[in-house]
């Protein structure tokens, strides 16, 4: 069975260009997770899907930072303008239902901002 | 607000060695906790899950233990390997159902 699946892994670019994040879970999980980790920090939670519904979204940065999951099924996370704050890995995560479900993580997504 | 920590930092270890991870966090009111691994350009992978009504759980080499009432979990991994030097992570799932992810452990298991 394939895992989360994430691309690009590696983008660079420069501060307020626009970038995008694609995520396909693992097939039947309902709940997808948006985490951003900083070098030597722990995954924050930018957003939470239950299905299409953003049920949790109070961390995600609503100026810059937009997401979507169109039919419940992929993901797609975008910054516009990126910032060099920004430069973390972006990991997407998927679990079978809310709560109480071991979470699977894609690879990541790395963001240098220039 | 839920606050995780994990000492030590980074931990260094001859192979064959026994050694516990710690991981605490400031509120008791959890549903479960999760140790997770992660190996360097990686995302993570999760070893453990324990539930708030359970006191440990066991894979393999790994056992994890929970203690709600002091806000404890430990990571316990028996007879180490170089294959076990990665970044270990705990993270608590509390009311409004999102993980709270400690800075992590950094092992290395020196041959």
């Amino acid at each position: 069975e394939a895992g989360v699946v994430q691309s690009p892994r590696y983008k660079i670019i420069e501060k307020k260009q626009p970038v995008a994040f694609w995520c396909n879970p693992i097939s039947g999980h309902n709940t997808l997770y948006w985490y951003r980790q900083n070098l030597g920090q722990g995954p924050e939670l930018l957003i939470r899907y239950e299905n299409e519904e953003a049920v949790d979204d109070s961390q995600l940065p609503k100026d810059r930072f937009s997401a979507e999951r169109l039919k419940g099924v992929d993901s797609t996370l975008k910054i516009q303008p990126a910032e060099l704050g920004d430069s973390a890995v972006y990991l997407c995560a998927s679990s079978p239902a809310y709560s109480g479900n071991t979470i699977y993580f894609g690879e990541g997504s790395w963001l240098t901002v220039v | 607000k839920q606050e995780v920590t994990q000492i030590p930092a980074a931990l260094s270890v001859p192979e064959g060695e026994n050694l516990v991870l710690n991981c605490s966090f400031t509120d008791s009111a959890i549903y479960n906790l999760q140790w997770f691994r992660q190996d360097p350009g990686k995302g993570l992978t999760s070893l453990l899950l324990i539930q708030s009504s359970q006191r440990e759980q066991t894979s393999g080499r790994l056992n994890a233990s929970l203690d709600k009432s002091s806000g404890r979990s430990t990571l316990y991994i028996a007879a180490s390997q170089p294959g076990d030097s990665a970044t270990y992570l705990c993270a608590v799932e509390g009311s409004q159902g999102n993980l709270i992810f400690g800075k992590g452990t950094k092992l290395s298991v020196k041959p």
